[in-house]
């Protein structure tokens, strides 16, 4: 089992509507999270990151994490076109401060 | 702003060659990381540094070797370029659990 695990989509959203992003980690990853976003040909940008149980909202975004079953997805309120990107969940490991585990990524694509 | 800084945005090498990727941060991170992206294997954690002259092996070292000399640069060597080492190579700094990347190096080896 992959320590981070995403779907790869493409995730196809209509503008404007709730896009959706789940990510489930293994026992190895640690209990910091984050989302990163990146557009194609570009290096990937951080946009979110948690580290408790919960909701964490900073503008249209909205991080969930759910340590007891061990996955954390991402909202993305009235989407917009410029939010179709390739979306990474990133976990930090146990064994090693400061070192992530990264997901395959899953990739949006907004519709006018 | 944090600046990590990649000395080549494309390169182009042979099978065999020795290749140096260099990357420079600006921010006295202590931290560094060398990932590859592939398709559909997202990214793969290298090597990474967390000091001067410290350096772990990640999750995919074969065929790779780092070097770091100074605490702002952190090189990648490939001793003997292959193709199926033909990929996108990030690198990273961090400031505690926040990674800052370079814009890549899409490397092909023909």
């Amino acid at each position: 089992q992959k320590e981070v695990e995403q779907n790869s989509g493409p995730l196809s959203v209509p503008e404007g509507a709730i896009a959706s992003l789940n990510c489930t980690y293994s026992d190895r990853v640690s209990q910091s999270f984050f989302w990163y976003r990146q557009y194609s040909g570009k290096s990937p940008e951080l946009i979110m990151s948690i580290y408790s149980n919960g909701d964490k909202e900073d503008g249209r975004f909205t991080a969930q994490l759910n340590k007891a079953s061990q996955y954390v997805s991402l909202l993305i309120r009235d989407s917009q076109p410029s939010d179709s990107a390739t979306y990474l969940c990133a976990g930090g490991t146990t064994d090693s401060w400061g070192k992530l585990q990264f997901g395959a990524g899953t990739q949006v694509v907004v519709t006018p | 702003d944090v600046k990590v800084t990649q000395s080549s945005r494309y390169l182009v090498k042979r099978t065999g060659e020795k290749v140096f990727l260099e990357c420079v941060q600006d921010m006295d991170h202590e931290n560094m990381f060398w990932y590859r992206q592939d398709p559909g294997l997202g990214l793969r954690l290298i090597y990474f540094s967390y000091d001067v002259k410290m350096k772990e092996k990640g999750d995919i070292p074969e065929g790779y070797s780092v070097s770091r000399e100074k605490k702002e640069r952190f090189s990648l060597i490939l001793e003997s370029a292959s193709t199926n080492q033909t990929s996108m190579y990030l690198c990273a700094s961090s400031s505690a659990d926040r990674v800052f990347f370079g814009a890549g190096t899409r490397l092909s080896v023909l």
